[in-house]
């Protein structure tokens, strides 16, 4: 039973262009949303957050959109750059719920060609 | 200041024998979470502790699974007769106010 859901493995995209990343979830509790990046052996880093109240939040080239009425959200990087290349982890928690774990999809591989 | 700190970074054990992973949080956190990521696969969630208490365990294996974060000193996650399923990569994370939680560089457990 995946609550977090990321259905593209992989996304390939041309330096300067728009980056799109999606994710669905199935859980109505969750009420936050993140970002992760991840290079091969080094743990996720935190990119950007959405709270349910929300519908977009952006942090300089990263901009996060929320749709809660289709329990979808996406993370548009523009320009891309090489150093984006990586795996993007979308998380999501209920913290209402009183616990604050992570619920994680499964990650999709970006790369950035040059 | 320093971030999310796990040692050791890479560990193999033999089947039957005991793994112990430490994860010191960031400076000011006083929330951890242990995570683990099978290959191909996103991190699971395993517990989250706050000092001397476990909040939330429920993605830890009933058996051979345990954890502490005691009053002094880092996090603990044991792990007893490591089996050869056990092998992944094991995530401590932290946070202050249980929102944004900040990640180590993982530990790499192999059992032989």
């Amino acid at each position: 039973d995946q609550q977090v859901k990321q259905n593209s493995p992989s996304l390939s995209v041309q330096e300067g262009r728009i980056s799109i990343l999606n994710c669905d979830y199935t859980n109505s509790m969750f009420d936050y949303f993140l970002w992760y990046k991840k290079y091969p052996a080094e743990g996720p880093t935190f990119l950007i957050s959405i709270s349910s109240i929300k519908d977009k939040n952006e942090d300089g080239r990263f901009t996060v959109f929320l749709n809660k009425s289709a329990k979808h959200l996406s993370l548009h990087i523009v320009p891309s750059q090489p150093g984006d290349s990586a795996v993007y982890f979308c998380a999501a928690s209920a913290a209402q719920g009183g616990s604050e774990k992570l619920v994680f999809g499964k990650g999709t591989k970006l790369t950035v060609n040059p | 200041n320093a971030g999310v700190m796990q040692n050791p970074r890479h560990l193999v054990r033999r089947r039957g024998q005991e793994a112990r992973l430490r994860c010191s949080p960031m400076k000011g956190h006083s929330h951890v979470y242990w995570y683990r990521q099978l290959p191909e696969e996103g991190l699971k969630f395993m517990v989250y502790l706050q000092k001397e208490n476990i909040i939330d365990e429920s993605g830890m294996p009933k058996e051979r699974f345990s954890a502490e974060f005691p009053k002094e000193g880092p996090s603990i996650l044991r792990i007893q007769q490591v089996v050869r399923g056990d092998s992944a990569a094991y995530f401590c994370a932290s946070s202050r106010t249980g929102d944004e939680q900040y990640f180590g560089p993982g530990t790499r457990l192999t059992v032989t």
